[in-house]
């Protein structure tokens, strides 16, 4: 399977736990994107990478929240104190960034479920 | 401020009709993308079409075409010959900058 990967693809903790989620983008793709999903809205944007620089963090990034991408390879988030409203889909995308299109292809997600 | 906004919630087509989805978009950036996804029950999204700012032309991918009116700031997706496996969430997506924008969506189902 050569497709974005994400792991796990759900994860239950309680309140105040730290969790993180990992993204294998696309072997040649080198951005990479994070979103969070809730039921019924569309994908808000959180972070991107090209490569390993991390170009661009949403408002919605709390300091609760940090990304990497350490070799421009595979990517990290982690959220640390979960709270109640964490409770989401978190998507990662990558894209190839010299195509114009820019076209993202998506990972599956990780169901994050805060108690 | 919204930079996407999709108007329809929900949508209905009769199977091998046409359907159009509507897609309006906020910017002041000269250059900018429009994209739309389809996200299955599934949840997969599945990228279906790109138009740049600067496109002369409307984009085409076999069924989908995209209705690139600048002036008007929309985009509107046409699904022609619509088929049972259409039925999903459609959404517009726009990038400008290093942002990317998503609207809420449009649930699309396809009657027999």
């Amino acid at each position: 399977d050569t497709g974005v990967s994400q792991d796990p693809r759900h994860k239950i903790t309680k309140r105040g736990q730290n969790v993180t989620f990992r993204c294998d983008p696309i072997s040649e793709h080198n951005r990479l994107y994070w979103y969070r999903q809730t039921l019924g809205q569309g994908p808000e944007f959180l972070t991107y990478f090209q490569n390993e620089a991390q170009l661009e963090k949403s408002r919605l990034l709390s300091d609760r929240f940090s990304a990497e991408r350490p070799k421009g390879s595979f990517s990290t988030l982690e959220i640390q104190r979960t709270e109640q409203g964490d409770s989401a889909m978190y998507l990662c995308a990558s894209s190839f960034s010299q195509r114009d299109a820019d076209e993202q292809f998506f990972g599956p997600g990780t169901r994050l479920t805060v108690l | 401020a919204q930079k996407i906004t999709q108007t329809q919630p929900g949508m209905f087509v009769q199977e091998k009709e046409a359907v159009t989805l509507d897609c309006t978009y906020d910017t002041s950036d000269p250059s900018y993308g429009l994209f739309w996804y389809k996200q299955p029950s599934s949840g997969e999204m599945i990228f279906l079409i790109y138009q740049g700012s600067y496109d002369q032309q409307n984009a085409t991918e076999g069924r989908y075409s995209l209705n690139f009116q600048k002036a008007r700031k929309s985009a509107n997706l046409v699904i022609s010959a619509s088929q049972l496996g259409d039925s999903a969430m459609y959404f517009c997506a726009m990038n400008t900058g290093n942002q990317f924008y998503f609207g809420t969506g449009t649930s699309l189902t396809v009657i027999p």
